[in-house]
């Protein structure tokens, strides 16, 4: 499985789009890219994934660069609940979903 | 929401005793996991399920054990509890098409004293 790399930590202005980047260097050709986040205490919660498209849904935008180097989850109108460490994972979409969360990004939305 | 509960959600034992966890899904998803997360660390997966009474080991399976009788319940059993399992323990499921479209439990926070 590809390795990710994000930023410890991320601030933003509520009501402004949140763009959380995401650096796969080493991913396969076959390798999708997820997102997921952890509001405190709670468990994770799935938001999009993608594989060469950009994909777009209720909870947000997710970005891929043309050589699936990187990528990045757009939240286009950041509120306070949105407060919570997003995790970016690479892995290929085949067996059983066995994965290791990294650390992820703190994102605080600030008022 | 998934329909998925955790149960307990507290739990306070003492070292050396067993203790199990139930993880219950009412979503027909044949894939389940069981995780563990320590503060200010991502989650690590323990064990998982590919379908009833077909499990294997993740990444920090050491000192739990699991079954799986039925589709909707998966268990996690610390067989002798220590205090380096205090920690919160979360389910998650998901279908084959899509294994890491996955959907988690509201976790059991267990503290081995």
């Amino acid at each position: 499985d590809a390795k990710t790399t994000q930023p410890t930590s991320m601030d933003c202005a509520e009501g402004r789009a949140a763009n959380l980047p995401c650096n796969h260097s080493t991913i396969s050709g076959n390798e999708y890219v997820y997102w997921y986040r952890q509001i405190h205490s709670q468990g994770p919660q799935y938001i999009i994934h993608g594989l060469k498209n950009n994909e777009t849904n209720e909870m947000a935008s997710l970005i891929i660069t043309e050589d699936r180097k990187s990528s990045t989850l757009i939240l286009p109108h950041a509120t306070l609940r949105d407060t919570a460490v997003y995790y970016c994972i690479v892995r290929y979409n085949t067996n059983a979903g066995k994965s290791t969360f990294g650390d992820g990004t703190t994102l605080t939305v600030k008022p | 929401d998934a329909g998925i509960t955790q149960s307990p959600r507290h739990k306070v034992t003492e070292t050396g005793t067993p203790v199990t966890l139930r993880c219950h899904q009412t979503e027909n998803h044949r894939y389940m996991y069981w995780y563990r997360q320590d503060p200010g660390h991502g989650l690590r997966l323990i064990h998982y399920s590919y379908g009833v009474k077909d499990t294997d080991k993740g990444e920090v399976s050491d000192g739990y054990s699991v079954s799986r009788s039925k589709t909707e319940d998966f268990l996690l059993t610390l067989e002798s509890a220590t205090s380096s399992q205090t920690s919160v323990y979360f389910c998650a499921i998901s279908d084959p098409g899509n294994p890491y479209e996955q959907y988690f439990g509201p976790g059991t926070r267990l503290t081995v004293t």
